[in-house]
């Protein structure tokens, strides 16, 4: 069975440091990876993906995640965090195959200090 | 294209009243998905379709809840009788066979 774990509930850095948000998954199959973005009382924007592709995803505003099999791991960085950058943050899986079912991790509150 | 477009935003009722919340996905998207969010369990899948056809309805959580999706430019999410406990903000997301899901704004639903 699919799920997520996002360490940490709420990470916190200063304007212009580097964004380190975890993910680990599991997945029976090759998954399919997400990073979604949630601003207060909006919806949710997809900032990147993997899909089986190159290992390295980038993604809009300057994030950029990696899927590292071996580690089961899909963490999203950003080498310089801007005050804009501030919502929660979502990774979320899809088994491989036929599957089109998002499971979603419980998310990283990102405050950025200025 | 203008989104997903969900209605109402905010819809405040009483326990016992019927609710309809509407969903009118991007134009070509084959999938339709109904999330629900709330602090205690995060984000939730309650049911998708693939081309007006429901595929999986495993999280719909009772009887209470049903969906439809009469044709590809509209569905309902509905909960008769609504309870307290299904207060929560309602996600409608669509895709294509990419999987790439476009989520709505959401509605958020409070039942006192």
């Amino acid at each position: 069975a699919q799920s997520v774990t996002q360490l940490g509930s709420h990470v916190s850095v200063s304007e212009g440091a580097l964004v380190l948000l975890r993910c680990n998954y599991s997945s029976s199959v090759p998954p399919y990876l997400f990073w979604y973005v949630q601003y207060p009382n909006q919806g949710l924007q997809l900032l990147l993906k993997y899909t089986s592709a190159a290992t390295l995803v980038k993604g809009i505003n300057g994030f950029e995640a990696e899927f590292k099999k071996s580690e089961t791991s899909f963490h999203l960085t950003k080498p310089s965090a801007h005050m804009s950058d501030a919502a929660e943050y979502f990774c979320a899986v899809i088994d491989g195959g036929s599957n089109y079912k998002l499971t979603f991790g419980k998310g990283t509150l990102l405050t950025v200090n200025p | 294209d203008a989104g997903v477009i969900q209605s109402p935003r905010h819809e405040v009722t009483e326990m016992g009243q019927e609710v309809t919340l509407r969903c009118k996905p991007i134009s070509g998207h084959d999938y339709l998905f109904w999330y629900r969010q709330t602090m205690m369990r995060g984000l939730e899948l309650l049911i998708y379709f693939n081309n007006n056809v429901p595929i999986d309805d495993s999280g719909m959580p009772e009887d209470r809840f049903s969906a439809k999706m009469p044709n590809a430019s509209f569905s309902t999410l509905k909960i008769q009788p609504s309870e307290p406990r299904d207060s929560a903000v309602y996600f409608c997301a669509s895709s294509l066979v990419d999987r790439e899901a476009f989520f709505g704004q959401g509605t958020r639903l409070t039942v006192v």
